[in-house]
């Protein structure tokens, strides 16, 4: 069964704190999307990846950065985090032709107090 | 401004029902993916429609594209309670990108 692996269900970090998410998808994908979920907002992109050391930002990169240097594996940073970072975070990978969608992960709750 | 609009965003029916949920987007797109997700989880994709015309099934759920309306339906037949989750469309605009809707809230009632 192909899947995209976040590393942490769940996370509570302070204020401040460096934290990185981690994504690891065994599909070959070519391409990688970190987005955040939040109610009433529906989902934004922060970045994606189309291929290995590159990185594209997305709608909403500000206070996020991402590390790709192996094909399968995404890595989202939050360099200082803070409280209105706490979100659900999903990461998603694609074929470069996006001919079947994306496939997402199961998702990271991210908690700054 | 790129927009993904669903509607309705919130919808409860009883069960045994058809409904239709309608996606619309303000740019041209050519593929539209259906997504759906249960509460605390993740998406799921539903079904990938890439060209006009393109119609596809699964169970009870129904979804099709009309490129040149810029619209997708996700139709439900004689809804069940298992259907109960939120469904998004996503409009693929090219450059690696996927805009999703707000997503729509489906309450199916015993």
């Amino acid at each position: 069964d192909v899947k995209v692996t976040q590393s942490s269900r769940y996370l509570v970090k302070r204020t401040g704190e460096k934290v990185f998410l981690e994504c690891v998808q065994d599909m070959d994908h070519e391409n990688m999307f970190w987005y955040r979920q939040d109610p009433g907002l529906g989902l934004r992109l922060i970045y994606f990846s189309y291929d290995v050391k590159m990185k594209e930002k997305g709608d909403i990169p500000e206070g996020y950065s991402v590390s790709r240097e192996k094909k399968e594996r995404f890595s989202l940073i939050l360099e200082s985090a803070s409280t209105n970072q706490t979100s659900m975070y999903l990461c998603a990978s694609s074929r470069w032709d996006r001919g079947y969608g994306y496939t997402f992960g199961s998702g990271t709750r991210l908690t700054v107090v | 401004e790129l927009k993904v609009e669903q509607n309705p965003l919130f919808l409860s029916m009883q069960e045994g029902k058809n409904y239709t949920i309608y996606c619309n987007y303000s740019t041209t797109s050519d593929r539209l993916y259906w997504y759906r997700q249960d509460p605390g989880k993740s998406l799921e994709s539903l079904f990938v429609l890439l060209s006009n015309g393109a119609v596809k099934q699964e169970g009870r759920l129904m979804a099709s594209l009309d490129t040149k309306a810029r619209l997708s339906t996700l139709h439900i037949t004689a809804a069940v309670h298992d259907l109960s989750a939120t469904y998004f469309c996503a409009v693929d605009i090219g450059d690696d990108k996927i805009i999703f809707g707000k997503g729509t809230r489906l309450h199916i009632l015993p």
